[in-house]
């Protein structure tokens, strides 16, 4: 099956600069690849996705680009801030009950 | 709307008790989901109904049955508790556009210990 890893686990930064989460997966039939925010105590929430025919997708202060020779994609946080912080999950999906998710990263926005 | 509800919030069982999950969508969705979330971990999914009459298990589905009540209801039913199984469980919807999948709406969990 769809095998995805997610690095890096923990993430810290400081308030203003960018934050990079990569995710790599190993089925080449994945073709829709999104990315959720869960803050504590609170369910997952899609912030960004991107399917396999597009190479990058921006959305404000959030970017996730996909590299399908390389079978990983990434997510891009400009000028975090406080409220940027929380656990991301990547997920590779093809279909249906198909989807594989990320261990997830945790991130930090220092002050 | 309301999205996607969950009840119970919280639970504590005994091991070998039994308990129903219950999940509803009022989004007119045509897949559902169960995962479980363990700490450091990613979402597992338990069971997944593709559709109305249809259930199908996913990575990790023993000690587990599910029943997609109708095109609203999906249940997750744990028949004897084990504390392997304490957890948050996340009830989650999707609609699919011809050949396209998208987004996974999720419920706000239930965390369930059992002792």
């Amino acid at each position: 099956g769809e095998n995805v890893e997610q690095h890096p686990s923990t993430l810290s930064v400081q308030e203003g600069d960018s934050a990079v989460i990569k995710c790599t997966y190993s089925d080449s039939a994945s073709n829709y690849f999104p990315w959720y925010k869960q803050e504590l105590g609170k369910r997952p929430q899609l912030i960004i996705d991107i399917r396999s025919n597009v190479g990058e997708k921006k959305d404000q202060r959030i970017a996730v680009t996909l590299n399908k020779t390389a079978k990983h994609f990434s997510l891009h946080i400009t000028e975090t801030q406080p409220e940027d912080s929380a656990v991301y999950f990547c997920a590779a999906s093809m279909g249906v009950g198909k989807s594989t998710f990320g261990d997830g990263t945790t991130l930090t926005v220092k002050p | 709307n309301a999205g996607v509800t969950q009840t119970p919030k919280f639970q504590v069982l005994k091991t070998g008790q039994s308990m129903t999950l219950q999940c509803a969508q009022d989004m007119n969705h045509n897949s559902m989901y169960w995962y479980r979330q363990d700490p450091g971990m990613g979402l597992r999914l338990i069971y997944y109904s593709a559709s109305e009459g249809t259930t199908d298990k996913g990575e990790v589905p023993n000690g587990y049955n599910v029943s997609r009540l109708n095109k609203r209801e999906f249940s997750l039913r744990l028949e004897s508790a084990a504390p392997s199984q304490t957890s948050v469980y996340f009830c989650a919807s999707s609609e699919r556009q011809g050949s396209s999948y998208n987004e996974q709406f999720f419920g706000p969990g239930t965390r369930l210990t059992v002792l």
